[in-house]
């Protein structure tokens, strides 16, 4: 079964710096999708971004990216000029390709991120 | 364009009584999912419908927990009893299309059992 680890369970910055979240799954497949979630205090779930492991360029969405190492079953979220708006819990999540009989997404167990002003 | 819709937003209860969650998908969402949150984890996937269809619920604990979607739209989710360790965040999402189109979240039921 995959599994997805989050080392770090909380994580502050000072708004406007960088701050990366780290991810590792553990998979025997080649062809996966991983996604990062943000959660804030209000629970609902909202998609950061997202990579198709086939992809060798990393995904971008504003200032969120994500630096996928493929052979090291990486997948870290960086986010640039942090905001107060960006207060939330990280969750990591893969899922199979459709089709496999598995195309579930498997979530971390969360960073909490605190920007500070 | 109205989000997914769940209710109620916080439930108390006492262990052995009955529970039961709404959700209503984003119109047009045929994919529905219900996901459990334990406190300091990530979400689970219970069950998840296309259309009417319940077409994974291998980790819907089928001696006490049940759910449909009779018609393709909204759905119950129910715990008969409830135990204790069942308090927790009951999530739905919805999507269009299958499972690698994006999911968009409830802001959850948040259940707790005495």
């Amino acid at each position: 079964a995959q599994t997805v680890t989050q080392s770090q369970p909380e994580m502050s910055v000072q708004e406007a710096e960088t701050v990366t979240l780290s991810c590792t799954y553990d998979t025997s497949e080649n062809n996966y999708y991983l996604f990062w979630y943000k959660q804030p205090p209000s629970r609902q779930m909202i998609l950061v971004i997202r990579q198709e492991a086939y992809k060798q360029q990393n995904a971008t969405e504003n200032r969120f990216s994500v630096n996928f190492q493929k052979a090291a079953k990486s997948f870290s979220l960086k986010i640039s000029d942090s905001q107060l708006g960006d207060t939330a819990m990280y969750f990591c999540a893969f899922m199979n390709p459709p089709n496999f009989g598995n195309e579930k997404l498997t979530f971390g167990t969360g960073t909490r991120l605190t920007i500070i002003p | 364009e109205a989000g997914v819709v769940q209710s109620p937003r916080y439930k108390i209860i006492e262990k052995k009584q009955p529970v039961a969650f709404w959700c209503n998908p984003i119109s047009g969402h045929n994919t529905l999912y219900w996901y459990l949150q334990n406190l300091g984890q990530g979400p689970e996937l219970l069950i998840r419908y296309e259309n009417e269809e319940a077409v994974d619920d291998s980790q819907l604990p089928k001696d006490r927990f049940s759910a449909e979607r009779l018609k393709g739209v909204d759905s119950t989710l129910k715990i008969q009893p409830a135990e204790l360790g069942d308090s927790a965040v009951y999530l739905c999402a919805s999507s269009f299309g299958g499972s690698l189109e994006e999911q968009y979240f409830g802001p959850g039921t948040r259940l707790t059992v005495t």
